[in-house]
């Protein structure tokens, strides 16, 4: 059975630290893809990424990186020179199940950013 | 333009009572998703749903009824609310299952 673990349930940063958000993942399908939502306070839901299990280049967009790793089944993602804007929920995500159509959000990881 | 848009954006009512939402997204797009985020914020899967037709019942009490008339429409009714129902519900589409889904503003549900 699919399974997604973030372990870290809240991260307190000061602005322009560097804030890690870890995210593991279990499945027995050989091809898959990884996904990375934001939800601010505001409520929505917002994807950020999607990894597919073949392309395990680190990704970066911005002050947001993303490290990919079947040898630990993990999917890591990055903050450089945090901002109060970044304080949100953040969830990593795997579709599974039957067909794909059941995705598995992890638990969320909540960061707060302080000034 | 609203990707995807969802209606009421809050509901208060009591126990026993019966209440839909409505999903309705212009993007196009084939699948469908109904998602309940609880206090906690954990979000899990409810309804998944292709072209139209139900793939994915995810052992949801069947006091809760999904429909899609369309693929571009997917409402959910709820029979006999109870409290535990009280969550964020969202919606959500795809273009296919491997891709990004985008989500609704959601509808806070409070059952008293």
């Amino acid at each position: 059975a699919q399974k997604v673990t973030q372990a870290q349930t809240e991260i307190s940063v000061v602005e322009k630290e560097d804030v890690t958000l870890d995210c593991v993942y279990e499945t027995r399908d050989t091809t898959y893809y990884l996904f990375w939502y934001k939800q601010p306070p505001s409520g929505e839901l917002v994807f950020l990424i999607r990894r597919n299990s073949f392309d395990e280049q680190n990704e970066i967009s911005g002050r947001y990186s993303w490290n990919f790793q079947k040898s630990t089944s993990s999917f890591n993602f990055t903050i450089t020179a945090s901002q109060v804007v970044d304080s949100a929920v953040y969830f990593c995500a795997l579709p599974g199940g039957t067909g794909g159509f059941k995705t598995i959000f992890g638990a969320g990881t909540r960061l707060f950013v302080k000034a | 333009d609203t990707a995807v848009s969802q209606t009421p954006k809050y509901l208060v009512t009591q126990m026993g009572n019966d209440k839909s939402i409505k999903c309705e997204q212009n993007l196009g797009h084939d699948t469908m998703y109904w998602y309940k985020q609880d206090s906690k914020k954990f979000l899990k899967i409810m309804f998944s749903y292709n072209n139209k037709e139900l793939i994915i019942n995810e052992t949801v009490p069947n006091r809760f009824s999904p429909k899609s008339p369309d693929k571009a429409h997917l409402n959910l009714h709820i029979n006999s609310l109870e409290l535990g129902d009280s969550a964020v519900y969202f919606c959500a589409s795809s273009q296919e299952i491997t891709a990004e889904q985008y989500f609704g503003p959601g509808t806070r549900l409070t059952v008293t």
